[in-house]
């Protein structure tokens, strides 16, 4: 399974628009990008998943470059609410073995 | 829908006792795990299972053992629990069916702690 790379923690401010890169240099052709949400003493909240370009929900974005060798999440108008910790994964896309590294802890200050 | 149900919430075990972690999810799920996550780091994969009667190692199988019966249950057990075994731990199921789809659900957790 690829590894990832993404940074330890960001700060931001309630209304700006927060973007974390995670890198997977050794991406597989058949390997999905999927972003998950952890809060304090609860499980991981998927996110989005992309393949290639650009993913879009009622949540983020997910922008992935050609090369899909890095890729960005976009939360966009952050609140405090979004204080957490955020992981890239890259996989089969099935969730099997599925392996979360450190994360991103991002700070919301109002 | 209840999701992904893990029992108890919290448990506290004293060195070389055992105990069974349990996991049931009501979405018909074929893919099921466990994780456990020490405090301020990201999730260990324990174990996995793909179907019923199908199970797998992950990164960190050492004393811990799994059965999967139904395809509704994966029960973890701890056979001699031990301090380094402190931590909460994590059940989580996905549909295996279409890549790309395999979005992974997670429990509320379990907290264990070993004296």
């Amino acid at each position: 399974l690829a590894k990832t790379t993404q940074p330890i923690s960001m700060d931001s401010y309630e209304g700006q628009e927060v973007n974390i890169t995670c890198s997977h240099n050794n991406i597989a052709t058949n390997d999905y990008i999927t972003w998950y949400q952890q809060f304090p003493s609860q499980g991981p909240r998927f996110i989005i998943q992309g393949y290639k370009t650009k993913v879009t929900n009622e949540v983020a974005s997910l922008f992935i470059p050609a090369d899909r060798k890095s890729s960005t999440l976009s939360l966009p108008r952050v609140s405090l609410s979004d204080t957490a910790v955020y992981y890239c994964l890259v996989g089969d896309g099935r969730g099997f073995k599925t392996i979360f590294g450190a994360g991103t802890r991002l700070f919301v200050k109002a | 829908n209840a999701g992904v149900t893990q029992t108890p919430k919290f448990q506290v075990l004293k060195t070389g006792q055992s105990m069974t972690l349990q996991c049931a999810q009501d979405m018909n799920h074929e893919y099921m795990s466990w994780y456990r996550q020490d405090p301020g780091m990201g999730l260990r994969l324990i174990h996995y299972s793909v179907g019923a009667g199908i199970t797998d190692q992950g990164e960190v199988p050492n004393g811990y053992n799994v059965s999967r019966s139904t395809t509704e249950d994966f029960p973890l057990r701890l056979l001699s629990a031990a301090p380094s075994q402190t931590s909460v731990y994590f059940c989580a199921s996905s549909f295996s069916g279409t890549s790309g789809t395999g979005e992974l659900f997670f429990g509320e957790g379990s907290r264990l702690t070993v004296l």
